[in-house]
């Protein structure tokens, strides 16, 4: 079965400082990683994807990614940090193939302090 | 582009009591997926669809829960009878089918926040 952990359940950040979101993730086969914001009320948002090819994956609003297949990890990343960033993060991975399910982190509250 | 659409955004009901919830997809997208999300939690997939016919719903409670989506187009998610456990945001999402990497994502609406009392 395929899983995905995001080991931290909160992550504050000061304005203008770099921030990391970590997940890490288990699956069969290659992994196809997700990541998605979502800010009160509102349904989720995609935010950048990695399906094969370069490690570094650049998406929405600044935000980048790196796929890690040895540490089997995919930590969402962003050089500075702004007040409108805070919000809830959700990572998820789906193996290779067709109709294979997306499956959700527990999500991360980032928190950017101005 | 308009995006994926849900009816209501808000639904309070008594246990044991009905609720239906009503999706839009985006245009021409081919894949419709349901999640539930409880509070603290990510989304877990009750239901996916491709076109009007059923891809997986490993995940769905059927003795309660059932879905459906006419002419491959929008959808409804029903409930009945709720029990308190059915408290959650009701979560749509659609895909597109056309085998680039463009399909792999899934663009979710707003959601339906249910409370059970």
């Amino acid at each position: 079965a395929q899983s995905v952990a995001q080991p931290e359940d909160q992550v504050n950040v000061a304005e203008g400082n770099p921030l990391t979101v970590k997940c890490t993730y288990s699956v069969s086969g290659n992994p196809y990683l997700f990541w998605y914001v979502q800010y009160p009320n509102r349904g989720l948002q995609f935010l950048l994807k990695y399906i094969t090819g370069d490690n570094l994956v650049k998406g929405s609003y600044g935000f980048e990614a790196e796929f890690n297949k040895s540490q089997t990890s995919f930590h969402l990343k962003k050089p500075s940090a702004l007040v409108s960033d805070s919000a809830l993060y959700f990572c998820a991975v789906r193996g290779a193939g067709s109709a294979r399910q997306l499956t959700f982190g527990s999500g991360t509250q980032l928190t950017v302090l101005p | 582009e308009a995006g994926v659409a849900q009816s209501p955004r808000y639904k309070i009901i008594e246990k044991r009591q009905s609720v239906a919830f009503w999706c839009n997809p985006i245009s021409g997208h081919a894949t419709l997926y349901w999640y539930q999300q409880i509070l603290g939690q990510g989304p877990k997939l009750l239901i996916q669809f491709q076109n009007n016919g059923v891809v997986d719903d490993s995940q769905l409670p059927k003795d309660r829960f059932s879905a459906e989506r006419l002419k491959g187009v929008d959808s409804t998610l029903k409930i009945q009878p709720a029990k308190l456990e059915d408290s959650a945001v009701y979560l749509c999402a659609s895909s597109s089918l056309g085998g680039g990497r463009s399909s792999y994502e899934q663009y979710f609406g707003p959601g339906t926040r249910l409370t059970v009392t």
